[in-house]
């Protein structure tokens, strides 16, 4: 199976705080995008980055790569009520593939 | 009007039965893909296609079939559906050509929640 991993599998922080969240997978990629859903809603995309980018910012959103480790993060900063949501890496592999981890659950508590 | 739309957005049907999920887009986009999501499991890919002559399976495409009957449908069949079928289905559109930033990026539609009895 091509399908990543994120961690923490779910995370509650209070607002204000920074939220984490790290991707891992398993084979080669042309790039990573992150996306969020909420509550059962459809996907929304965050941000892209490319398999020969170290690091993208986006707003309070910043995504770091790292192809040795086959590993991303995602930082939301300062983090908001409306942040609350599931959290989701794709990774698009060589064979035109797009596959997706098993998310993570992250609540921001007032 | 939504870019993606999928119908129907709910269905409740028996094991054994045939079940079409529709989706059309108007985005233009050549790239259509079949998702489904269950709990704990994040999406899994059943199929995708990049036009109407080109589909591949995905990481689940057995008990499914697809049909891409134009640029702008493709449509995602469970020709007999068992209740481990029961899921949120999504389906999503691509333009790998467009050459921004974001090419690759998936737009989803909102989903086809299914139940097999």
């Amino acid at each position: 199976s091509q399908q990543g991993e994120e961690d923490p599998q779910a995370l509650s922080i209070q607002e204000g705080e920074n939220a984490t969240m790290n991707c891992s997978y398993k084979t080669s990629i042309n790039n990573l995008q992150w996306y969020r859903q909420n509550s059962g809603r459809g996907l929304v995309h965050l941000i892209l980055i490319r398999s020969n980018e170290r690091e993208k910012h986006s707003g309070r959103l910043r995504v770091t790569l790292d192809t040795s480790k086959k590993s991303s993060s995602l930082l939301i900063t300062a983090s908001r009520a409306a942040d609350t949501a599931s959290y989701f890496c794709a990774t698009y592999h060589r064979d035109d593939k797009i596959i997706f981890g098993k998310g993570t659950r992250l609540h921001i508590l007032p | 009007d939504a870019d993606v739309t999928q119908t129907p957005r709910n269905r409740i049907t028996k094991t054994g039965k045939r079940i079409m999920l529709e989706c059309s887009q108007t985005k233009g986009h050549d790239r259509m893909y079949w998702y489904r999501q269950d709990p704990g499991l994040g999406l899994r890919l059943i199929y995708y296609s990049f036009d109407v002559k080109d589909i591949n399976k995905g990481e689940i495409s057995d008990g499914y079939s697809v049909s891409r009957q134009a640029q702008a449908k493709f449509s995602l069949s469970l020709e007999s559906a068992i209740p481990n079928q029961t899921a949120l289905y999504f389906c999503a559109t691509s333009d790998l050509y467009s050459g921004g930033p974001n090419t690759g990026e998936l737009f989803f539609g909102e989903g086809s929640r299914l139940t097999v009895l």
